[in-house]
């Protein structure tokens, strides 16, 4: 069946450093790919989103290249921000199911 | 704020109660999701409904029911409750069911705790 798998956290990194979240997944058919941030006793808010092969998404300064070949959609940050402390979730949607498939979630702290 | 709102944004209740969840989706959208967040299991999907009509089950047990009114809002029962069921129940919406690459936006979740 589908899934999706994340990166083991916590990733604890001082401001200004480059954050790389490794998401690989598993599906059938060509699925569309999200990260979603839950920032502390908040819910899930979409950061970006990418619907077919060597597409990337981007937002806020957080990038993610679908990559069909290696089935992955790793996170990347150039320059991280105590503000980006949060739980990081990839996930997929396939085909005409409506739900979303979520990894674990990546606990990022960034220290000043 | 992504327009879906959930309410109560906390719950507590005691084993062997039935609850009652709300859930407002975004104006236009007409599917809504439900999912349970919790420390042993993750984020998993329970239910969707698309225009007044259950469209896809997940692992939702026996004693969760759903239902999404003429309105559009859906509301999660939970009977008969456990320990267990504690957990961050969250509502999504999207305009429609069944297309891959639309968001679902996500309300900021009810809180749910079983005393």
């Amino acid at each position: 069946g589908n899934s999706v798998t994340q990166m083991e956290g916590p990733v604890t990194l001082s401001e200004e450093a480059f954050l790389t979240i490794n998401c690989t997944y598993t599906a059938t058919g060509y699925p569309s790919l999200f990260w979603y941030v839950q920032y502390p006793g908040e819910g899930l808010q979409l950061l970006l989103k990418a619907t077919k092969a060597d597409d990337k998404g981007s937002n806020k300064g957080f990038e993610a290249t679908y990559r069909k070949e290696t089935t992955s959609f790793h996170l990347e940050k150039g320059s991280v921000q105590v503000s980006d402390s949060a739980v990081y979730f990839c996930a997929l949607r396939s085909g005409n199911t409506g739900k979303l498939i979520f990894g674990q979630g990546t606990t990022l702290q960034v220290k000043p | 704020d992504s327009g879906v709102t959930q309410t109560p944004k906390h719950l507590i209740t005691a084993t062997g109660q039935r609850v009652t969840l709300r859930c407002s989706p975004r104006s236009g959208d007409l599917s809504v999701y439900w999912y349970q967040q919790s420390l042993d299991q993750g984020l998993q999907f329970l239910i969707q409904y698309y225009n007044g009509e259950e469209r896809a089950k997940g692992n939702i047990l026996e004693r969760f029911s759903a239902q999404q009114f003429p309105d559009l809002h859906s509301e999660l029962n939970l009977s008969s409750l456990e320990l267990g069921d504690s957990a961050l129940y969250f509502c999504a919406s999207s305009p429609r069911a069944g297309v891959s690459t639309d968001t679902q936006y996500f309300g900021p979740g009810t809180r749910l705790t079983v005393l």
